[in-house]
């Protein structure tokens, strides 16, 4: 089955600070799906990416479809104490399936 | 309501007992998914209804568990005779066409 990797598990900054997080895929996807969870709710969708090499920003985030299909990556600049959850990534295939990573834990000190 | 909605937010059972999840998908989402996450993990693919063709239940860890929908409207999740270890958050997705899956806050089950 599809495999999604991605990385890093989880990441201690300092506010200020830029933040870079990555998934990789052993198949193509159609799309690419970045989400954040606050505790005890669901994920929410924050950017979405439908070709290859797009580049989308929300904000102060923004995120690639990587060229090869089979990789995305997700940087926020400037972190606030606002942005600690947990980011997914997700992508779509042919089947209209979507498959998502692990999350990445993200703790931001004031 | 505009957003996906699941009931109950939270459940507390029994082990041995049968329960009932429900999802209310966002109207006109024909595609509906339903995961689950156990404490501190990913989201776990359980099964996916698109309109009305068969739906996908290669996810399902265990005959226990089966799902049903209503057109394109209302769903179920049952867990029979549950066991500690399908103690987790069972969220559901619903989306249309080739967007994006938008998200329930989920049912957080626990199995005493």
């Amino acid at each position: 089955g599809q495999q999604l990797n991605q990385s890093p598990q989880s990441m201690f900054i300092q506010e200020g600070e830029d933040v870079s997080m990555n998934c990789t895929s052993s198949s193509i996807f159609n799309t690419w799906l970045w989400y954040k969870q606050d505790p005890g709710e669901g994920p929410v969708l924050l950017i979405a990416l439908y070709k290859a090499g797009e580049l989308t920003s929300n904000g102060r985030l923004t995120a690639q479809f990587g060229i090869t299909r089979k990789d995305s990556f997700l940087n926020i600049s400037a972190s606030i104490p606002s942005d600690v959850g947990i980011y997914f990534c997700a992508g779509r295939s042919n089947f209209n399936k979507f498959y998502f990573g692990s999350g990445t834990k993200l703790n931001v000190k004031p | 309501g505009a957003g996906v909605s699941q009931s109950p937010s939270n459940k507390v059972t029994e082990k041995g007992k049968d329960v009932e999840l429900r999802c209310d998908p966002i109207s006109g989402h024909t595609a509906l998914y339903w995961y689950r996450q156990r404490l501190g993990q990913g989201l776990e693919f359980l099964i996916y209804f698109q309109g009305n063709s068969a739906p996908d239940k290669s996810g399902l860890p265990s005959d226990r568990f089966s799902a049903e929908r209503t057109g394109e409207s209302v769903s179920t999740l049952t867990i029979q005779r549950t066991q500690q270890e399908d103690s987790a958050v069972y969220l559901c997705a619903s989306s249309w066409g080739n967007q994006p899956q938008h998200f329930g806050d989920g049912t957080r089950l626990s199995i005493l």
